[in-house]
């Protein structure tokens, strides 16, 4: 069975630039979450999309968006990129309330 | 506020050496509490879900426990690839964070031969 599977697994950029990074759910989830890690800290929520409605949303500026898309794969957009948003980005999909399986992730550097 | 503290920060046992590691948490109303298993680099993994004070669940050397206040995670006999960083995560029934995964910072266990 695939699991959640993320693209690109290394991404680098330049401040100011934008970035797009990618997420395909575990076959029947419907939800889909995603993290920031930074070296040393757990995972931070940035979002919560079900049944492609945003449902939750972290404490990060308006520079990120994030859309989910009929077949429940979704993508996380960040504007206006800052060097202290270098991190690993993890996406995580469950069915709602349940445990949630995440991906490899997508370490973004930003330069 | 919600929160997620875990005890100790880093961890270094010998293979063989039993321990635990702790979760503290406060939240409004437990939906569920869930360990993960950390590689570096890599994307957490999922171990178990609790979801009320007294429950136990358990794989391999792996024993999770749950009160209403933290959670342990006992390591029984540990062996050097159980070395990762644990990481303890609580989800809320109510209020602003309903719904979302609120981590800790993790414990990193070192298994040494």
């Amino acid at each position: 069975d695939a699991g959640v599977t993320q693209s690109p697994t290394h991404l680098i950029k330049t401040r100011g630039q934008h970035v797009t990074l990618r997420c395909s759910p575990i076959s029947g989830h419907k939800s889909v979450s995603w993290y920031q890690q930074v070296l040393g800290q757990g995972p931070q929520f940035i979002f919560q999309y079900y049944e492609k409605e945003e449902r939750g949303r972290g404490n990060f500026p308006d520079r990120f968006s994030a859309r989910q898309f009929p077949n429940y794969s979704s993508e996380l957009n960040v504007n206006a990129l800052l060097l202290g948003d270098s991190a690993l980005y993890l996406c995580a999909s469950s069915l709602r309330y349940t445990e949630a399986f995440f991906g490899q992730g997508t370490r973004l550097t930003v330069v | 506020e919600d929160q997620v503290t875990q005890s100790p920060e880093a961890l270094r046992l010998q293979e063989g050496e039993s321990s635990s590691l702790n979760c503290s948490y406060t939240v409004s109303g437990l939906r569920g509490l869930f360990w993960y298993r950390q590689d570096p680099g890599k994307g957490p993994e999922f171990l178990f879900t609790l979801y009320s004070a007294g429950e136990e669940k358990e794989k391999e050397r792996l024993k999770a426990t749950l009160t209403k206040k933290e959670s342990f995670l006992h390591i029984t006999a540990p062996k050097p690839e159980d070395s990762a960083t644990y990481l303890c995560a609580v989800q809320a029934e109510y209020g602003g964070s309903q719904g979302n995964l609120i981590f800790g910072k993790g414990t990193k266990l070192s298994v040494k031969p």
